[in-house]
């Protein structure tokens, strides 16, 4: 079975600090992970993946196999960086289908 | 313009009543999906559709059904809601052949069974 954690349900960092937000996975084969972003009153959407090893908004995600981990980081965060992030998985090249966890909710201070 | 539809945005209704939530998407795709929606918990998926005439039950058990009878159309049913109803539910669809293909979400259908 996969399954995806989020540990943190809120985070709340100051403009101009890093921001982390965890994510750890379980399952047995070779997973495909993303992040995706809700802003306030705007639909889910994709953030990245790690497959593209790309930053995105200055976001980036590395996959660590070892930890099960794809943790989402930004060295400096802003304002509006203030969104519901989840962390998904996809567990098999013939499964469509997209695992959820049940999101951070970061709040960037001014 | 492509994109994904739900009807409606906000539906509150009587225990009991049979209630059909639209999704439509104008991208093309083969693969559409339902998830649930709750604060504080994961997203749920309910059901999900490879192609035209073609569906299958999700990881989370669910009492409602769809169809899939055409490409861009995927409604979801409620034949009785009950209380238990009470959720938010996203539609969203993904191209056919590419694996790493992300979902497009519609805005949501926010559902209240009184």
């Amino acid at each position: 079975a996969q399954r995806v954690t989020q540990p943190e349900k809120l985070l709340s960092v100051f403009k101009g600090a890093p921001v982390e937000l965890k994510c750890n996975y379980s399952y047995s084969g070779s997973p495909e992970l993303f992040w995706y972003v809700q802003y306030s009153r705007q639909r889910l959407q994709l953030l990245l993946r790690h497959i593209s090893r790309e930053s995105i908004k200055g976001f980036t995600a590395d996959l660590n196999k070892g930890e099960t981990s794809f943790h989402l980081k930004k060295p400096f965060a802003q304002e509006e960086d203030s969104a519901m992030y989840y962390c998904a998985l996809r567990g098999s090249s013939n499964d469509y289908k997209l695992s959820f966890g049940a999101g951070t909710t970061v709040t960037v201070r001014a | 313009e492509a994109d994904i539809y739900q009807t409606p945005r906000y539906l509150v209704i009587g225990t009991g009543k049979k209630i059909t939530l639209e999704c439509s998407q104008t991208m093309g795709h083969d693969k559409m999906y339902w998830y649930q929606q709750d604060p504080g918990m994961e997203l749920h998926l309910i059901h999900y559709s490879y192609g035209v005439n073609s569906t299958e039950k999700g990881d989370l058990s669910s009492e409602s059904t769809v169809s899939r009878i055409r490409t861009e159309h995927f409604p979801l049913t409620l034949e009785s809601a009950r209380p238990s109803h009470t959720s938010q539910y996203l539609c969203a669809s993904s191209p056919g052949q590419l694996i790493y293909s992300p979902l497009h979400f519609g805005n949501g259908t926010r559902l209240t069974v009184t």
